[in-house]
């Protein structure tokens, strides 16, 4: 089973400011990476596919990045409505698919 | 627009079996190469990958869960669904039911609000 590990546990961005969210795998998997950002109460929403591809509807402002073990998730110009926890999941090769634990969001 | 809509009993006890399900609107099923798949979220946790079925292959389960989990599609009722048996505390989540793009595509995408099942008994 491949191990997601992500950092900061949290991280606090000034509104308009810039945060950056760190996503490591255990092994290579190559770009087979996604983003999720959870508000509370509700259901994961998919951000990011193939490590950098935006899904339908996501604003330019979020960006993913990287390959191999080390991804990251860019979100600038933050707005108070980014403030969730975002989540990376590896879907590389076969199953299990494994997410990380998961950063939290806050604008100050 | 594809939505799911997950139903089933938000308590459940110890030692018995959870039953979920999943219904589909805005597509077929049997559309497409798709997986359906379950995903669950403990209490503050991150989430777990339950399994996946489809409409004409064998499903795949997280081995953590394969002994007790099947996931099967109903192709009449465009649906599918969730039996998790031998219930413990440790099974009480969220679960949520969710589009899997398939091989090689595995992100999800759309998923559904969520039901919280509590074990308790």
């Amino acid at each position: 089973e491949i191990l997601m590990t992500q950092s900061p546990a949290t991280v606090s961005v000034s509104p308009g400011g810039r945060a950056t969210l760190s996503c490591r795998a255990s092994q290579s998997i190559g770009i087979n990476l996604a983003w999720y950002q959870q508000k509370p109460g509700q259901a994961p929403r998919l951000l990011i596919y193939g490590a950098s591809v935006r899904a339908t509807d996501i604003p330019a402002r979020f960006r993913g990045g990287g390959s191999g073990t080390e991804f990251t998730l860019t979100i600038s110009s933050l707005q108070s409505e980014d403030s969730a926890i975002y989540f990376c999941q590896q879907y590389d090769n076969r199953p299990p698919w494994t997410f990380g634990q998961g950063t939290k969001v806050e604008i100050k | 627009q594809l939505q799911l809509q997950e139903s089933g009993p938000g308590l459940v006890r110890p030692s018995e079996t959870l039953f979920l399900t999943c219904s589909v609107s805005g597509d077929s099923v049997t559309s497409g190469t798709y997986h359906w798949s379950w995903v669950r979220q403990s209490p503050g946790k991150t989430l777990e990958w339950i399994g996946y079925s489809y409409h004409n292959g064998s499903p795949s389960y997280n081995p953590s869960l394969r002994s007790r989990v099947a996931i099967s599609v109903d192709t009449s009722r465009n649906q599918f669904s969730l039996t998790l048996t031998s219930v413990t505390a440790a099974d009480t989540a969220v679960y949520y039911c969710a589009r899997d793009q398939g091989l090689p595509r595995s992100w999800f995408d759309p998923w559904g609000q969520g039901t919280l099942v509590t074990v308790s008994s």
